[in-house]
């Protein structure tokens, strides 16, 4: 079964808008990841946040991390027309990775 | 830099037929992990090979998909016998270290068995 599971499913925003998406996962983790997947592409790591940290910038990316809750929100801020893709979060487990569900971001002009 | 190499880039094939996924991995990585996608079960990890050795098959769904890692810089997924339940994305990505490094990925294989 899927470590993660992202929330929401789908989101629609318009340019310039912030976009939040949530991943809740199961067992402890080392740590946790993003990921972002285009259209017909591969996915592309964007971010790391190990089990000690609670919060990571990169550009326009925020990530938290609560291991008490067991959850984590990615949160990008001005969206762009070209940040529309499916995000995924994944957790460690041992040197393997477990993805999560994905959240469907669509943002419009 | 060259990323994660696949090929071929579409499969189109009969059922029954021999499915051969290849993958190059990016030169210095000692991880390759190999992945199938499909809307209904999401990303699933196959295997993946630490230098060259597979550590862990144990999502590889039959006896029907082997994977070998010959060399540094290749790798194949089989699929012998194929099925039509066997049409998906599959990914291969790598990484340097295991645990706590991010993963590559290439631009998948589409595969779809008719």
């Amino acid at each position: 079964s899927q470590q993660g599971e992202e929330d929401p499913q789908a989101l629609s925003i318009q340019e310039g808008e912030n976009a939040t998406m949530n991943c809740s996962y199961k067992t402890s983790i080392n740590n946790l990841q993003w990921y972002r997947q285009n259209s017909g592409r591969g996915l592309v790591h964007l971010i790391l946040i190990r089990s000690n940290e609670r919060e990571k910038h990169s550009g326009r990316l925020r990530v938290t991390l609560d291991t008490s809750k067991k959850s984590s929100s990615l949160l990008i801020t001005a969206s762009r027309a070209a940040d529309t893709a499916s995000y995924f979060c994944a957790t460690d487990n041992t040197d393997k990775l477990i993805f999560g569900t994905g959240t469907r971001l669509q943002v419009f002009p | 830099d060259a990323g994660v190499i696949q090929s071929p880039r579409h499969e189109v094939t009969e059922m029954g037929q021999e499915v051969t996924l290849r993958c190059k991995p990016i030169s210095g990585h000692d991880y390759l992990f190999w992945y199938r996608q499909t809307m209904m079960r999401g990303l699933e990890l196959l295997i993946y090979f630490n230098n060259n050795v597979p550590i862990d098959d144990s999502g590889m769904p039959e006896d029907r998909f082997s994977a070998k890692m010959p060399n540094a810089s290749f790798s194949t997924l089989k699929i012998q016998p194929s099925e039509p339940r066997d049409s998906a994305v599959y990914f291969c990505a790598s990484s340097s270290g295991g645990r706590n490094q991010p993963q590559h990925f290439g631009d998948g294989t589409r595969l779809s068995i008719l």
